[in-house]
């Protein structure tokens, strides 16, 4: 089973509303991932967690916040955003969060989160 | 540093005619490279994988690709297109860390 599960699959909120997306996975993993894409563009990377700690932060507004509750739970906080923050956010793991080039870990994504700032 | 290149950003074939999606990589080490695959308004879907094992790669839904260090390629094929086979691929190299580094992307149209 390779599956990363992402809820709401949609949301619209005000530019004053705060709200959460939640990812769960239950393959063991210990890294997970946020990543945001915008229409007909690749995702970008937001944010990485590997063993519960937050390795990479890619300059992320604070506006968005990550929490990793236990090693199978993922959810970015959401506070103050702007119409320009619309896009599909994804959530992703991986069996570890390190490891060189070549190390071949694979990424596994969800379906996303649909997320409309108003 | 890493980067991908995908020479199409669309690619046009009829059904039952093969698919060939071009990725060349730039990388300082001996890379992970990945197609994913992503319908309309779904996430992304692992097609397949090379990490420095075969050459060639088998994926799911009948597509492989062939990994040629001295061209830095690793194209995507499938010998005959389906009309489920119409989405965005995403060519990707790993970085150190788990980075991804995505490819812009191709949109695969399969014409009846």
């Amino acid at each position: 089973d390779t599956e990363v599960t992402q809820t709401p699959k949609h949301l619209v909120m005000g530019m004053t509303n705060k709200k959460s997306l939640k990812c769960e996975q239950h393959m063991g993993h210990r890294a997970m991932y946020w990543y945001k894409q915008k229409a007909k563009k690749p995702p970008e990377l937001m944010f990485v967690y590997s063993y519960e700690k937050l390795s990479i932060n890619e300059s992320v507004p604070s506006r968005f916040s990550p929490e990793c509750p236990n090693s199978s739970l993922l959810n970015l906080h959401l506070h103050a955003l702007q119409p320009e923050d619309s896009a599909l956010y994804l959530c992703a793991s991986s069996r570890e969060g390190t490891g060189g080039p070549g190390s071949g870990n694979t990424i596994y994504f969800g379906e996303g989160s649909w997320l409309t700032v108003v | 540093a890493q980067s991908v290149t995908q020479l199409d950003s669309h690619v046009s074939v009829s059904e039952g005619t093969p698919v060939l999606l071009r990725c060349n990589y730039s990388s300082s080490y001996s890379p992970s490279l990945f197609w994913y695959v992503q319908h309309p308004n779904k996430g992304l879907q692992l097609l397949l994988k090379y990490t420095s094992a075969a050459t060639l790669v088998k994926g799911i839904n009948g597509f492989e690709a062939e990994f040629k260090k001295s061209e830095t390629s690793f194209h995507l094929t499938k010998p005959s297109a389906h009309m489920s086979d119409a989405a965005e691929y995403f060519c990707v190299v790993s970085e150190y860390g788990n980075k991804l580094v995505f490819g812009a992307g191709t949109i695969l149209r399969v014409k009846s």
